[in-house]
């Protein structure tokens, strides 16, 4: 089955560390996003990547780092300096740049406390 | 500047109720495009629907259709005969055409169906 997978699907850290979210896809696409969305909210950009090795800043990168090392896979590491981490964060993907349908992963919700 | 506004927080029906969500959307660019996804209780937001700016009739799929009106800047998205599995969380979402794909959401309405 194709699709996107996000893991694991509730995360726990305690403030001040660094955690890593994995968003995996298997659709062969070049595009990928990842979104935060808070209770009452829409989604807000936080990364995205539109090939391998090359990613640029959405809307709220700050505190936020992500690498693209392999086609396949988008992690994102919600670093000690976010200043509100908690929340519920879903990843993307799309053809590629200029194909604007994007398909969601099922989303990891983040509670630091 | 881009903006999408859903002024609908939530909203409660009956199920076989209609229903229309509404959507109004601020661009200055004259190619854009623009989505409906909705987001069960899961989590996943699932695709409805993409229009470009350039085609304005309106769609039908099923119990649902889309009213797209550039007169008004509006994307308005109808269920008739709505059922329980339609409560979710509705988002109206704009990407234009010079930004890449990186799609601008609105805030969302939440729309519980009783029976």
């Amino acid at each position: 089955d194709g699709g996107i997978t996000q893991s694991p699907k509730y995360l726990f850290r305690k403030e001040g560390q660094n955690v890593t979210l994995s968003c995996e896809q298997n659709l062969n696409h070049d595009a990928m996003y990842w979104y935060r969305q808070d209770p009452g909210q829409g989604l807000r950009l936080i990364y995205y990547s539109q090939i391998v090795n090359d990613f640029q800043k959405g809307d709220i990168a700050e505190g936020y780092s992500v690498s693209r090392e392999k086609k396949e896979s988008f992690p994102l590491t919600v670093t000690s300096a976010q200043k509100n981490p908690t929340a519920f964060y879903l990843c993307a993907s799309s053809i590629d740049r200029f194909s604007y349908e994007q398909y969601f992963g099922p989303g990891t919700r983040l509670t630091v406390t | 500047a881009q903006k999408v506004t859903q002024a609908q927080t939530e909203i409660s029906v009956v199920e076989k109720e209609d229903v229309t969500l509404d959507c109004v959307y601020e661009t200055r660019d004259t190619t854009y495009y623009l989505f409906w996804y909705k987001q069960p209780p899961s989590g996943e937001l699932v695709f409805l629907i993409r229009r470009n700016s350039f085609d304005e009739q309106n769609e039908i799929s099923g119990r649902y259709s889309w009213n797209f009106q550039k007169s008004t800047s509006s994307f308005n998205f109808t269920i008739t005969a709505s059922q329980v599995v339609d409560s979710a969380v509705y988002f109206c979402a704009l990407s234009e055409a010079g930004a890449g794909t990186a799609l601008i959401f609105g805030k969302g309405t939440t729309l519980s169906v009783s029976s």
